[in-house]
């Protein structure tokens, strides 16, 4: 029972790269969370999604895409990676219902 | 704007004291409101409330909701070293998106 899993664990990216972060649930969730959490922050909501082909904005979705074309995966995709974009990523499902979410491991990227 | 606040932002207590974390919110269509525990890994959860004055309880841990007042806290009594970590507090609206805003977190440290 994987719940959901996160790749990489670690990247560091040069400043105009670009990179995806993958994050798969084998839970059958229909929702999708994408989070950033810089130190001292909390977590802060990037994208979401509440079923394949549905996604929309958080609160910081500047330099970020998504695309939800099956149930399972939800890849987070960073264009022209900024320093400002060093961060610990997060990924979540949920079934929905006010159940409280299944988080990935996290990736901690940094950009020099 | 959603908003979750938790103080205080840091706290350090020796072994065997009881600490309160508090949590305030301002959520639209307020939901349910939950706790988590973050040791330098993913949020793993303690606690979802959703009723008032109803206690949540897990060994010694606690929590309690008051809607009226918009806030929640957290007991951890008899504190040991492995309690030191990160408490994050998140609230769920009642979009349909089943979002979650989290407050900044509580660190605790239990020292010897």
């Amino acid at each position: 029972n994987a719940g959901v899993t996160q790749t990489p664990k670690f990247r560091i990216l040069k400043i105009g790269q670009s990179m995806t972060l993958q994050c798969t649930q084998d839970m059958n969730h229909n929702y999708m969370y994408w989070y950033r959490q810089d130190p001292g922050m909390g977590l802060k909501l990037i994208y979401y999604s509440v079923g394949a082909g549905i996604t929309d904005k958080g609160e910081v979705p500047n330099g970020y895409n998504v695309s939800r074309s099956t149930t399972e995966d939800f890849p987070l995709r960073l264009e022209l990676a900024a320093p400002s974009q060093t961060s610990v990523y997060f990924c979540a499902s949920t079934a929905g219902g006010g159940y409280g979410y299944t988080f990935g491991s996290g990736t901690r990227l940094t950009v020099v | 704007e959603d908003k979750v606040v938790q103080s205080p932002l840091s706290l350090v207590v020796h072994e065997g004291d009881t600490v309160t974390l508090n949590c305030s919110y301002e959520v639209t269509n307020f939901r349910s409101l939950l706790w988590y525990k973050q040791e330098k890994k993913a949020p793993t959860f303690l606690f979802m409330l959703t009723s008032s004055g109803i206690e949540k309880k897990s060994g010694r841990l606690s929590s309690i909701l008051d809607k009226k007042e918009l806030f929640s806290i957290l007991n951890i009594t008899a504190t040991q070293t492995g309690d030191s970590a990160v408490y994050l507090c998140a609230a769920y609206s009642g979009a349909g998106s089943y979002q979650l805003t989290f407050g900044k977190g509580t660190k605790l440290s239990v020292i010897p």
